[in-house]
C-alpha cells in the first residue's frame, strides 16, 4: 500500500504558485520522497525527490518538514500546462507505490 | 539521450489474439518496469527486470509474459487477454544503482482487448 495521502484535487490560478501538500508519516529514516506528474494519457514525469533537506530544480521546490512526517510540493508559477494529477510517492524497497495523487487544474 | 520509448502507442486485440509490447530504452539503465494504470487510477507495478533478469512479479496472470531479450529492450507478451485487460501499460528504466535513482517512464501503450 501508499505509505501517502494527498488531497484528491485542488485549484490554482494561472501565475500563482500552486503548493501541493502531502503527508507520509509513517516514512522510515532512509525512504526517499518523490513527485511525479502525469499529463492526461501520458507516461508520469518525475519532478523531484528528497530524503531530509529542501531541494529545488529547474520545475519546482520541495519542501520536507523536519520531523519527515509530511511534505509539500510548490510550483513557483504555474501554467495552464501545469494541470496534471501530481503523485507523492514514498519509495518502498525500490518500488515506486503510487497512490491516488492530486488533481491540480490551473485556471486562466 | 533520457528517452524510453514503447511501441505501439494504441493496440486493439481480440480474446484469441497474441499481441506483443515493445519498450526500449537508449540510457544504459540496468532495472526496467511494466506498470498497469486502468482509467483514474494510479500506475500499478507489474514487473521488475534487473540485469535482465526478472527480480519482481507482482502476481501477475500467466497471459501477460514479459522478457528482456536484452538490457535496451523490454516486451511484453500478451494472449487470451480479458476486456478487463484493457488499460495503458507503461514502461519505465531506473539505472540500477542506489535506491534512490530515479524512475523514466515511456509515454505507454493504450490496450484495448475486445
Amino acid at each position: 500500500d501508499a505509505k501517502t495521502t494527498q488531497p484528491p484535487s485542488m485549484d490554482c490560478a494561472e501565475g500563482r504558485a500552486a503548493n501541493l501538500p502531502c503527508n507520509h508519516s509513517t516514512i522510515s529514516g532512509n525512504e526517499y520522497v518523490y513527485w511525479y506528474r502525469q499529463i492526461h494519457s501520458q507516461g508520469p514525469q518525475y519532478i523531484i525527490h528528497g530524503l531530509k533537506n529542501n531541494e529545488t530544480n529547474e520545475m519546482a521546490s520541495l519542501i520536507i518538514t523536519e520531523d519527515r512526517k509530511s511534505s509539500t510540493l510548490i510550483l513557483p508559477h504555474a501554467t495552464l500546462r501545469d494541470t496534471a494529477v501530481y503523485y507523492c510517492i514514498v519509495v518502498q524497497g525500490g518500488k515506486l507505490i503510487f497512490g491516488q495523487g492530486t488533481e491540480l487544474s490551473v485556471k486562466p | 539521450d533520457t528517452e524510453v520509448t514503447q511501441t505501439p502507442k494504441h493496440l486493439v486485440m481480440g480474446m484469441t489474439n497474441k499481441k506483443s509490447l515493445k519498450c526500449e530504452q537508449h540510457m544504459g539503465h540496468r532495472a526496467m518496469y511494466w506498470y498497469k494504470q486502468k482509467a483514474k487510477k494510479p500506475p500499478e507495478l507489474m514487473f521488475v527486470y534487473s540485469y535482465e533478469k526478472l527480480s519482481i512479479n507482482e502476481s501477475v496472470p500467466s497471459r501477460f509474459s514479459p522478457e528482456c531479450p536484452n538490457s535496451s529492450l523490454l516486451n511484453l507478451h500478451l494472449h487470451a487477454l480479458q476486456p478487463e485487460d484493457s488499460a495503458l501499460y507503461l514502461c519505465a528504466t531506473r539505472s540500477g544503482g542506489a535506491v534512490a535513482d530515479t524512475q523514466y517512464f515511456g509515454p505507454g501503450t493504450r490496450l484495448t482487448v475486445l
